[in-house]
């Protein structure tokens, strides 16, 4: 069946870097666009990032743009997220999300990993 | 990126029906026919309910539909179950290569 899988979660502390992985199965994973999303403690889904299918084209929230980095590898069926200068504010779980196609929105969830930035 | 406006809860008795709104603006649900809902349960992930404003899933039951009108969309569920409970969010393209989810609006079977 089709599935995602996060891994990488953890805590660490403000300032340090962390990566989070998602590896998909089930369907042609170099066919779909990938995007992460997070939800904060109690608080709401927040788009984080989002990758097209061949991997070319990048895009980010304004609250993550120049700290995060979203790159895939279709040959392992892994979309990466590399987060640096974290903030306590970036505690959340962290979910990757297949899109239908690009910006289509997401039709398949990962079970998330929780990333908690504290001192 | 500015948040889609849901009202933060909504009710109904088993049996009857209940509709969350989305409201956005002309750069996002008014502008593109991309808007989705998605059900939580507590702890658990997102599930994809409704997309492209009224299409529904393979496996999501026809109780749930959508629609849209100008800025605002729409989520109905129909014959209120107690599994409906939980928290139900919109998303939208907002053009400009952005995306942005609603606030969320807990929905309880009374």
């Amino acid at each position: 069946q089709v599935q995602l899988v996060e891994s990488g979660g953890g805590v660490v502390q403000p300032g340090k870097p962390l990566r989070l992985s998602c590896v998909g199965s089930g369907f042609t994973f170099g066919f779909y666009g990938m995007h992460w999303v997070r939800q904060a403690p109690g608080k709401g889904l927040e788009w984080v990032a989002i990758i097209s299918p061949d991997g070319g084209e990048q895009y980010y929230a304004d609250s993550v743009k120049g700290r995060f980095t979203i790159s895939r590898d279709s040959s392992k069926s892994t979309v990466y997220l590399e987060m640096n200068r974290l903030r306590l504010e970036d505690t959340a779980v962290y979910y990757c999300a297949r899109d239908r196609s690009f910006f289509y929105g997401m039709d398949v969830w990962g079970q998330g990993t929780t990333v908690t930035v504290s001192s | 990126q500015s948040v889609l406006t849901q009202p933060p809860s909504a009710s109904g008795s088993p049996g009857q029906s209940v509709t969350i709104s989305c409201t956005g603006s002309s750069s996002d649900v008014g502008g593109y026919d991309y808007v989705s809902w998605y059900q939580q349960h507590p702890g658990k992930a997102p599930k994809l309910m409704i997309y492209d404003v009224s299409e529904r899933p393979s496996g999501v039951p026809d109780r749930f539909s959508g629609s849209k009108s100008g800025n605002t969309a729409s989520l109905t569920v129909s014959g209120l179950q107690e599994t409906d409970e939980a928290d139900y969010y919109c998303s939208s393209y907002a053009g400009t290569n952005n995306f942005v989810f609603g606030s969320g609006t807990k929905v309880t079977v009374l």
